[in-house]
């Protein structure tokens, strides 16, 4: 079965500082996708990832996918308030399995 | 339309009532599939269907849960006899093979 962990689960960071959420997955998949959730709303998609190797970036975010070690990580740069929000990362087997998700609240 | 609609958008029900969600998703997507969420975050996935075939049921509990997608209708999820842990947010999303999910903005089920 497949197995999706996301760590960390909870992120407080201050502004203007960098960090990186790791994403591990238990078997073979080459679709990996990142969301992100706001209280009580649905799954804004940020990245799709669908090859080793691949990197995506948009705006403080950047997404980076390692087929070979079933690992993605999401970069945020130069953290600011407008990112607080909680973060999933998803991969793709048929269906779609998530992690526990990121609850990151940035400070000023 | 080029939303997944779900409704309603809230549903309180009593302990032991029928629960029954809705979920109409973009027109020409063939997969659809319904998650859970509980409070802490975490997406269950429940059932998929491609077309009006159930394609993957390995999370759907057991008893009290059952999803219907018939032609030309909102496909379903209806929960017999609710129970206080099914309170959660649904979510339905639906794809046009091989990726690419559309989520809908969920139903929160509230069972007290």
């Amino acid at each position: 079965e497949l197995k999706v962990e996301q760590n960390p689960l909870f992120l407080s960071m201050q502004e203007g500082k960098n960090y990186t959420i790791y994403c591990n997955y238990s078997t073979t998949s080459d679709r990996l996708y990142w969301y992100r959730q706001d209280p009580g709303k649905s799954l804004e998609s940020l990245f799709v990832l669908l090859s080793n190797g691949a990197v995506k970036q948009e705006g403080r975010l950047m997404a980076s996918l390692d087929t070979k070690a079933r690992l993605s990580t999401l970069h945020i740069t130069a953290a600011v308030h407008d990112l607080s929000a909680t973060y999933f990362c998803a991969v793709e087997n048929n269906d779609m399995r998530f992690g526990a998700g990121t609850r990151l609240t940035v400070k000023p | 339309g080029e939303e997944v609609a779900q409704t309603p958008k809230h549903l309180v029900r009593g302990e032991g009532q029928k629960a029954k969600l809705y979920c109409a998703p973009i027109k020409g997507h063939s997969y659809v599939f319904w998650y859970q969420q509980v409070l802490k975050n975490e997406f269950k996935f429940l059932i998929s269907f491609q077309n009006e075939n159930v394609f993957d049921e390995t999370g759907m509990p057991k008893e009290r849960f059952s999803a219907k997608c018939l032609p030309n209708s909102p496909c379903s999820l209806e929960i017999q006899a609710t129970k206080l842990e099914d309170s959660a947010v649904y979510f339905c999303a639906s794809s046009q093979s091989p990726y690419g999910y559309t989520f809908g903005s969920g139903t929160r089920l509230t069972v007290v």
